[in-house]
């Protein structure tokens, strides 16, 4: 089955830098690649995300690039800011919902 | 904008004693997911739902756990009886269905944390 690995665990970064989250997947059968933010107590929400016919996708502050051959992607954020602190998972599935399988988390915080 | 619901918010039991969780998707969605979350690690998938038909439960610790969806809309996630490492938060997510535009798009509820004494 499908498994994703991500990197790092913890990230702390200032205000106002840019913040990058790598993701690695197994299964060359995986073509979905959501990104969600979880905020203490609350359940994940979606950010962004990619299929993979697309190589990169853009989102104000929020970047995802995907390279398929390597079967990694990675999320990009600019300009942190303080409400950026949150749980960041990303996630791997097929098209049509199977075998949907998310990463450890990465625990980011944006000091002041 | 639609939520996904879930009850109860916190769950505190003591061990061998059985709980349930409820999940009301999004209206509409005809896929249900019932995943676990331990602290510090991601969502790991108990039971998927197509409409009221199990998808995959493979991780689904059926001595201990079931899970329905009587008329494909709501569902309930049971335990019985509850162990110390139930300790978690039981989130549900939807997504419109296989095989429609957006099918793999989850949007989750705010969860369950249940506490096992």
């Amino acid at each position: 089955g499908e498994n994703v690995e991500q990197h790092p665990s913890t990230l702390s970064v200032q205000e106002g830098d840019s913040a990058v989250i790598k993701c690695t997947y197994s299964d060359s059968a995986s073509n979905y690649f959501p990104w969600y933010k979880q905020e203490l107590g609350k359940g994940p929400q979606l950010i962004i995300d990619i299929r993979s016919n697309v190589g990169e996708k853009k989102d104000q502050r929020i970047a995802v690039t995907l390279n398929k051959t390597a079967k990694h992607f990675s999320l990009h954020i600019t300009e942190t800011q303080p409400e950026d602190s949150a749980v960041y998972f990303c996630a791997a599935s097929e098209d049509y919902g199977q075998n949907f399988v998310f990463g450890p988390g990465t625990r980011l915080s944006v000091l002041p | 904008e639609a939520e996904v619901a879930q009850s109860p918010r916190y769950k505190i039991t003591e061990k061998s004693q059985a709980v349930a969780f409820w999940c009301d998707p999004i209206s509409g969605h005809a896929t249900l997911y019932w995943y676990r979350q331990i602290l510090g690690q991601g969502p790991e998938l108990l039971v998927q739902f197509q409409d009221e038909s199990v998808v995959d439960d493979s991780q689904l610790p059926k001595d201990r756990f079931s899970a329905e969806r009587l008329k494909g809309v709501d569902s309930t996630l049971k335990i019985q009886p509850a162990e110390l490492g139930d300790s978690a938060m039981y989130l549900c997510a939807s997504s419109p269905g296989q095989g429609t535009a957006g099918a793999n798009v989850l949007t989750f509820g705010a969860g369950s944390r249940l506490t096992v004494l």
